[in-house]
């Protein structure tokens, strides 16, 4: 089966600068998530989507990220404006279902470094 | 506050030996834990998990041991080739809620 498809691979953008990432999930996978992996650090949960409804955006900084699941398919998620905390790999998963016996395939993430 | 932590950042293990990776977890209320092993410029692929309701779990070369008293677990991997060499992370998940909280990682090198 194709895997978690993620674009781009990498971004450079200025502070306050806006950027959008895209994740398409494996297909038939109802569950999808954005993960912010700081480097040095553990991916950290930032959205969980089950088919196009939000579950969990409590680690969702919400004054500058937005991310939306288009007809529970494909997702993006933006940052306007960026700061230089931002700068991180972001990675999308997604899972058959949402519990614990469905684990998460990961796609190759962006790599986001603000100047 | 670190719910879960893997306190070694690096371990290097001969070809050949056992690798075995630690992880901690401060939360009571996690009852599924698992492994992913990353590679450099890609995502983290999942390994192995355990409930709470075990003590153990087996897939091949990898072993997870569970000790709940201690609110600790390992990955064993038996042998160790040179294709184990990634980063390992630990990530556990309970209290109702599936999010899963991930550890710092452990950069495993093993050497030919």
């Amino acid at each position: 089966e194709a895997g978690v498809a993620q674009s781009p691979r990498y971004k450079i953008i200025e502070k306050r600068q806006s950027v959008a990432f895209w994740c398409n999930p494996i297909s038939g996978h109802a569950t999808l998530y954005w993960y912010q992996q700081i480097l040095g650090q553990g991916p950290k949960l930032l959205i969980q989507f089950q088919n196009n409804g939000v579950v969990d955006d409590s680690q969702l900084p919400k004054d500058r990220f937005s991310a939306e699941r288009l007809k529970g398919v494909d997702s993006t998620l933006k940052i306007q404006p960026a700061k230089l905390e931002d700068s991180a790999v972001y990675l999308c998963a997604s899972s058959l279902r949402g519990g614990p016996n469905s684990p998460l395939h990961f796609g190759n993430g962006t790599r986001l470094t603000v100047t | 506050d670190q719910q879960v932590k893997q306190n070694s950042p690096s371990l290097s293990v001969q070809e050949g030996r056992i690798s075995i990776l630690n992880c901690d977890y401060t939360n009571s209320m996690f009852d599924y834990f698992l492994w992913y092993k990353k590679y450099p410029a890609e995502g983290p692929t999942f390994l192995i998990s355990i409930s709470s309701i075990k003590d153990k779990n087996e897939d091949g070369r990898f072993t997870v041991f569970l000790n709940k008293s201690a609110k600790h677990l390992s990955l064993h991997i038996v042998p160790s080739q040179p294709g184990d060499s990634a980063v390992y992370f630990c990530a556990a998940s309970g209290a109702g809620s599936y999010q899963l909280t991930f550890g710092k990682g452990t950069k495993l090198s093993v050497i030919p």
